[in-house]
Order: C-alpha cells, then sequence, then structure tokens
C-alpha cells in the first residue's frame, strides 16, 4: 500500500460545484501540504499543516479551503470550483525533524469544465 | 525569497550519453536542496538531497549532483542515460533548521531517444 494516498486520482466536474480532495498517510508525520501543478509552472504550495491543529497558507490559497481531521488525514476542498483550478494536485508529508525531505502522494487530475 | 530556476525546459539526449540538468537557487542562507523526479501518472519521488558536508551527493537510479555555493548552483548529472531515465525533473530549495517549505522550480523535460 502507498504511504501517502490521495483519492479520487481522477476527477471531472462542472463550474461552481464543490470538490474535496483527499489525502491520507501511513507514514506518522505530523507534517502535510496540498500543491498544485500547471504546466510550465512547476508545484506551487497551497496550505499546508504542521500538526492538527495548524493550518497556513501557501502561496496561491485563494479559493481553497483544507481541514486536518487527524494526523493522518489533510483535505483539500475547492469551495465553488472554476476552470483555472483545473490542475494536477498533490498531497505530500514530512517528518519535523529537519532536513527531512518530503513524501509525495500520485496525484489527483482535476478536471473543471 | 527563495527562488529556484530550471532553465531548460524541454532537454533531449540519447541512450547513453551523458546528462546534466541545471538549477540555479536564490536563497539568503545555508539552503537544503532537493532533486525530485516524476515519471508520467506518478507523484514526485526524491533522487538526492543536500544539507551540508561533501558537495557532491550521490542518489537513486545513478544520479549525482553537486553544490556550488559561488555559482548558487545545484546541476543534477548522470554518465549514461537510459531510456527510462525519461521524466520530468524539478529542483527545489528548503531551509536549513527545520520548516520544510519547499520552494520548487518549473520543472526540466527529459526525452532519451533510442
Amino acid at each position: 500500500d502507498a504511504d501517502v494516498t490521495q483519492t479520487p486520482r481522477n476527477r471531472i466536474t462542472k463550474t461552481g460545484k464543490r470538490i474535496m480532495l483527499e489525502c491520507s498517510q501511513t507514514k506518522g508525520h505530523d507534517r502535510m501540504y496540498w500543491y498544485r501543478q500547471d504546466p510550465g509552472l512547476g508545484l506551487r504550495l497551497i496550505y499546508y499543516s504542521f500538526d492538527v491543529k495548524d493550518i497556513n497558507k501557501g502561496e496561491i490559497s485563494d479559493g481553497y479551503s483544507v481541514s486536518r481531521q487527524a494526523q493522518a488525514k489533510f483535505s483539500l476542498s475547492l469551495e465553488s470550483a472554476i476552470p483555472n483550478q483545473t490542475a494536477l494536485y498533490f498531497c505530500a508529508t514530512s517528518d519535523p525533524r529537519s532536513n527531512q525531505p518530503q513524501h509525495f502522494g500520485d496525484g489527483t487530475r482535476l478536471s473543471i469544465l | 525569497a527563495q527562488s529556484v530556476t530550471q532553465p531548460d525546459i524541454h532537454i533531449t539526449v540519447s541512450e547513453g550519453a551523458s546528462l546534466e540538468l541545471r538549477c540555479n537557487y536564490s536563497y539568503g542562507a545555508t539552503p537544503y536542496l532537493f532533486w525530485y523526479v516524476q515519471s508520467p501518472g506518478q507523484g514526485l519521488q526524491l533522487l538526492l538531497k543536500y544539507f551540508s558536508g561533501d558537495t557532491l551527493v550521490q542518489g537513486i537510479k545513478g544520479f549525482e549532483a553537486e553544490f556550488k555555493r559561488s555559482q548558487s548552483s545545484f546541476n543534477l548529472r548522470k554518465p549514461s542515460v537510459h531510456w527510462s531515465d525519461a521524466a520530468e525533473y524539478f529542483c527545489a530549495v528548503g531551509p536549513t533548521g527545520g520548516g520544510n517549505k519547499l520552494t520548487f522550480g518549473t520543472g526540466t523535460q527529459l526525452k532519451v531517444e533510442l
């Protein structure tokens, strides 16, 4: 089983719909992250959480919200989806000790029509 | 603010040829540097990391990278490329001493010709 699991893997939806992307991990890491990937732009940080009671905005948080339901679960919501939120979304986790790398899920491909 | 530049959007090499992917960073202190690889339909896999010590670091799949502080660079190299190395490669920089927030470059797409 994957250490970082994202569901769904693919989603097509319509403008204005509410969407939730889910991420769960079995690595026991406290820190979790949501990124979006767009061609030619690399990965950009949407939100991150350093523990269950800690939520922080990244560089592109507008139009998104998150929920850290437990140490192992971190969900990303699009309250009212718009076409320019079409992208590949990644969840990642990391150990809070210094200098530890992030571990990524396989991504969710989201298309908004 | 920290930033990463990968100047090559696409690179094509022949199988068996050597490879160098460029990465330049901007960071106000000693950086923590990574290279990740993304195969189609997959997440990002860590190739190697640098945070201190020997400036030449070895990674998985035969890759290595050299940290050059004077040039603010962390270029990725492989002596002999295999067709399975075709993927997108990302350089990232983060702060040492904790925090784990990474800034990614825009990626380099590697194509391998047989």
